[in-house]
């Protein structure tokens, strides 16, 4: 397995304005996630993080809102940009890759609340 | 296109008790399966899987099956404990490396 941390691990900020999450994975990975997961509900897929290149995004997610980068194999940020109440989620980071045996990991995820 | 249908919760069962969640999933090409944990205020933790059709997957007590006749994957554990209780999550993995969640039934055991 692996093992992926995040910063920060919760956060409570005003509308309008923006929150850089933080996702460490603790080896070098192929594909890096990231998802949100809305009060008492699933888990959606907002982008795949991809290594040198820009992110894609999911339907209904566009990088305006939420930018991401990656600038290396074990680490990748997402903005939660212009926040507004609706945007109060859990932020989950995932990756999967070699050695992984084609399964995602998931870190421990980043409260957000919106007021 | 791919989807996952789990039981909705939320499932209240008692220390000892079977415990069996359902989960059926779309027969788009050979998808990988998974069941996912989230403990109270935590992340996801894996906790089981299987990549082919009569694969058994199995950890801490609990096991699943992936029937590709019913493309059924349900999550069974035949004595549940306190320390259980969590959200269960059935996965389905695309060849696009891509999952598609369940919506997750809830699970309380009461002591």
């Amino acid at each position: 397995s692996a093992v992926i941390s995040q910063k920060p691990s919760r956060d409570i900020c005003q509308r309008g304005t923006s929150l850089t999450i933080q996702c460490q994975v603790d080896s070098q990975v192929t594909m890096m996630f990231w998802y949100r997961q809305q009060p008492g509900q699933s888990l959606t897929l907002i982008a795949t993080a991809n290594q040198g290149s820009e992110a894609t995004y999911e339907s209904g997610f566009v990088i305006d809102k939420f930018p991401i980068s990656r600038p290396n194999l074990t680490f990748s940020t997402l903005t939660v940009s212009n926040m507004s109440p609706e945007d109060s989620s859990i932020y989950l980071c995932s990756v999967e890759g070699h050695g992984l045996q084609e399964t995602q990991y998931f870190g421990p995820g980043t409260r957000l609340l919106v007021l | 296109g791919n989807s996952v249908t789990q039981m909705e919760g939320p499932v209240t069962l008692s220390e000892e008790a079977f415990l069996t969640i359902n989960c059926t999933y779309t027969a788009t090409g050979y998808p990988s399966l998974f069941w996912y944990v989230q403990y109270p205020g935590e992340g996801l933790q894996l906790l089981l899987k299987a990549t082919k059709a009569d694969d058994k997957g199995s950890n801490k007590g609990f096991e699943a099956t992936y029937r590709k006749e019913t493309t059924s994957f349900h999550l069974e554990k035949g004595s549940v404990q306190v320390s259980d209780s969590a959200v269960y999550f059935c996965a389905r993995r695309g060849s696009n490396y891509k999952l598609t969640f369940g919506k997750g039934t809830l699970l309380t055991v009461n002591p």
